[in-house]
């Protein structure tokens, strides 16, 4: 699975849109991009994922670029609920299934 | 409907003894992941059930940790014996038989929070 590089962490203002950004610069054709996050003493959650268009749900929205070599995770409304570590993550869909490989992640802190 | 569960969420034990970990994934849910984040590191893939068989086991680290998946629908994470570097948190997730384009969301458990004394 592709490499990923994320900034380390970033603050965000509370009922502001946090915009989180993803380098995968060596992504192949069939590799998606998935977002997840670890909110503090929980595992993590899947938050939203996509081959080449954006796509959006009730949690977030996922904007890749043209070329797959970049993606940004928006929060839309960031809640202090939302302090996390987000993690960008590429993979394959195997058919049956295969691992996460996780990175740094951004620690994320909404403040008020 | 429940949620993947691990049992126990903390425990504590001295080096060289035995720790059993288990997982109870979400029903009906065919893959079954390990994973473990040590101290200041990142979370780290273990090892991955399909059903009852293991379908890739890359990321178990030695052959103190043992998993089983009996059945297909628990699994057990044994460490034995235990040492210093195994204390972190262990998760577990499961997912679905993933569908052509489909979805692979993997829904974790809480972890199990290991210390090694």
């Amino acid at each position: 699975d592709a490499k990923t590089t994320q900034p380390t962490s970033m603050d965000c203002a509370e009922g502001r849109a946090a915009n989180l950004p993803c380098n995968h610069s060596t992504i192949s054709g069939n590799e998606y991009v998935y977002w997840y996050r670890q909110i503090h003493s929980q595992g993590p959650q899947y938050i939203i994922h996509g081959l080449k268009n954006n796509e959006t749900n009730e949690m977030a929205s996922l904007i890749i670029t043209e070329d797959r070599k970049s993606s940004t995770l928006i929060l839309p409304h960031a809640t202090l609920r939302d302090t996390a570590v987000y993690y960008c993550i590429v993979r394959v869909h195997k058919a049956a299934g295969n691992k996460l490989t996780f990175g740094g992640g951004t620690r994320v802190l909404v403040k008020p | 409907e429940a949620g993947v569960t691990q049992f126990p969420s903390h425990s504590v034990i001295e080096k060289g003894q035995t720790v059993t970990l288990r997982c109870d994934p979400i029903s009906g849910h065919d893959n079954l992941y390990w994973y473990r984040r040590v101290m200041g590191k990142e979370i780290k893939f273990l090892l991955h059930f399909v059903k009852e068989s293991k379908q890739d086991e890359s990321g178990m680290p030695n052959n103190r940790f043992l998993a089983e998946r009996t059945g297909g629908t628990y699994s057990t994470l044994k460490v034995q014996p235990a040492e210093l570097e195994d204390s972190g948190v262990y998760f577990c997730a499961s997912s679905q038989e993933p569908r052509q384009g489909g979805n692979r969301e993997q829904f974790f458990g809480p972890g199990t929070r290991l210390t090694v004394l």
